[in-house]
């Protein structure tokens, strides 16, 4: 029993590198998002999708670009990362019919942009 | 001034206490309150959730919403060394959009 699946775990990257994380989920949940995690910040949404083929921007989404390819896969994508982007990752994913719908989170990809 | 304030502590209590945890808030349009667990390298958990004002109680832990002072509590009795993690909590206007404190960290000492 998976759940939110998260891949890398770990990555370091030189500023100006792109990468694409990756998140699948196996609970048929319709709502995914894309959160980041930083000390004295809590959690921060930075893109969210309702559906497949929809994505809608959350808090910080600049520098950023996501991906729904399918209802299972959700993606995030630095194109020119900065230092500023060092942090942690989370994916989670929701049924969206309600607010006491809990939202699954994977265990993050932690990532150092030098 | 952020939307939701939590204390980030440390918190550290011995095993067998009452552990109490807080957040504030500023917008009134909050009706749906969280508590998420987070243990270390993992994703948060949710542990409890309130609708609007009043308490709500799950095993030792008991979730007090405050709406009148914007102000929510999460209480865990008798503490164990397995509730060591960061709690956060979350607040929602009814949407999909979650505003989260920043969370507290807390060690039982056994």
């Amino acid at each position: 029993n998976a759940g939110v699946t998260q891949t890398p775990k770990f990555q370091v990257l030189k500023t100006g590198q792109s990468m694409t994380l990756q998140c699948a989920q196996d609970m048929n949940h319709n709502s995914m998002y894309w959160y980041r995690q930083d000390p004295g910040m809590g959690l921060r949404l930075i893109y969210y999708s309702a559906s497949e083929g929809t994505t809608d921007k959350g808090e910080v989404p600049n520098g950023y670009n996501v991906s729904r390819l399918n209802k299972r896969e959700f993606s995030l994508r630095l194109e020119s990362a900065a230092p500023s982007q060092t942090s942690v990752y989370f994916c989670a994913s929701s049924e969206p019919r309600g607010p006491n719908q809990p939202q699954h989170f994977g265990d993050g990809t932690r990532l150092s942009i030098l | 001034q952020k939307e939701v304030e939590q204390d980030p502590g440390p918190l550290s209590v011995p095993e067998g206490a009452i552990v109490s945890l807080n957040c504030t808030y500023s917008n009134s349009a909050f009706q749906y309150f969280m508590w998420y667990r987070q243990y270390s390298r993992k994703g948060p958990e949710l542990l409890m959730y309130t609708y609007s004002s009043g308490n709500k109680e799950d095993g030792r832990f008991t979730a007090q919403v405050d709406k009148s002072s914007k102000y929510i509590s999460l209480f865990i009795r008798d503490s164990q060394p397995s509730d060591s993690a960061t709690y956060l909590c979350a607040m929602s206007t009814g949407g999909y959009k979650l505003s989260f404190g920043a969370g507290t960290t807390v060690t039982v000492r056994a």
